[in-house]
């Protein structure tokens, strides 16, 4: 069975520009989690999709992040436009309907300049 | 909103010590989640219990739900251990997201 697979593992941009990053979850999952660590941080909730609606958006930090879950598959998470404080790694999880135990991406690291 | 803290926040160790590293947190969970963080910055889920004592390999993990506390042991340390390993307590039930921890940065040298 395949894993929670994010694109891309690495990320490098300027502040103003755009980035999308895509997390495929196990097939079947209907919750998908984006999670976000910050340097020196705790990870923190962004938000949480049951199939392709956003259950809980409550930790998406500005209007600058948009996520989206077409056809409750995949989800992208687009920054626009991106700044310094943006840097970390961005994490996403998957798990079955009902079911505890959340499955983790290998996270991709987004880096501003 | 539930307060997670972890013990120590920083950990150098001998190869083949024992390793014991504490989370507390603050309401009542559902679960809670042991994670590794390695330094290429992939997270693996280690544990997740509501009760008791696990165990996977060299791994131990234990929690006390009455007292808020849950500790991760690793016997016969070593340095492939070396990474971040964050608690992440889990509120209600279902899928809610979790809460983490700022996670123990352990470093095992040979």
């Amino acid at each position: 069975e395949a894993g929670v697979t994010q694109f891309p593992s690495h990320s490098v941009i300027e502040k103003g520009q755009t980035v999308t990053l895509r997390c495929d979850p196990i097939s079947g999952h209907d919750n998908l989690y984006w999670y976000r660590r910050v340097m020196g941080k705790e990870i923190k909730f962004l938000l949480h999709f049951v199939k392709e609606s956003k259950q809980d958006e409550s930790g998406m930090p500005n209007n600058r992040f948009l996520a989206e879950r077409t056809g409750g598959t995949y989800s992208t998470l687009k920054v626009q436009p991106a700044e310094l404080e943006d840097s970390g790694v961005y994490f996403c999880a998957s798990s079955q309907e009902g079911v505890v135990t959340q499955h983790f991406g290998d996270g991709t690291r987004l880096s501003i300049l | 909103k539930n307060e997670v803290e972890q013990s120590p926040q920083n950990l150098t160790a001998q190869e083949g010590e024992f390793i014991t590293i504490n989370c507390s947190y603050s309401v009542g969970i559902s679960a809670l989640h042991w994670l590794q963080q390695h330094p290429g910055g992939g997270i693996v889920s280690l544990f997740m219990l509501s009760s008791g004592k696990k165990k996977h390999g060299r791994l131990i993990a234990t929690i006390n739900i009455q007292e808020k506390h849950s500790s991760l042991h690793i016997t016969a340390s070593h340095p492939r251990d070396s990474a971040v390993y964050i608690c992440a307590p889990q509120v209600g039930g279902g899928a809610d997201g979790l809460t983490f921890g700022k996670g123990t940065h352990l470093i095992i040298q040979p």
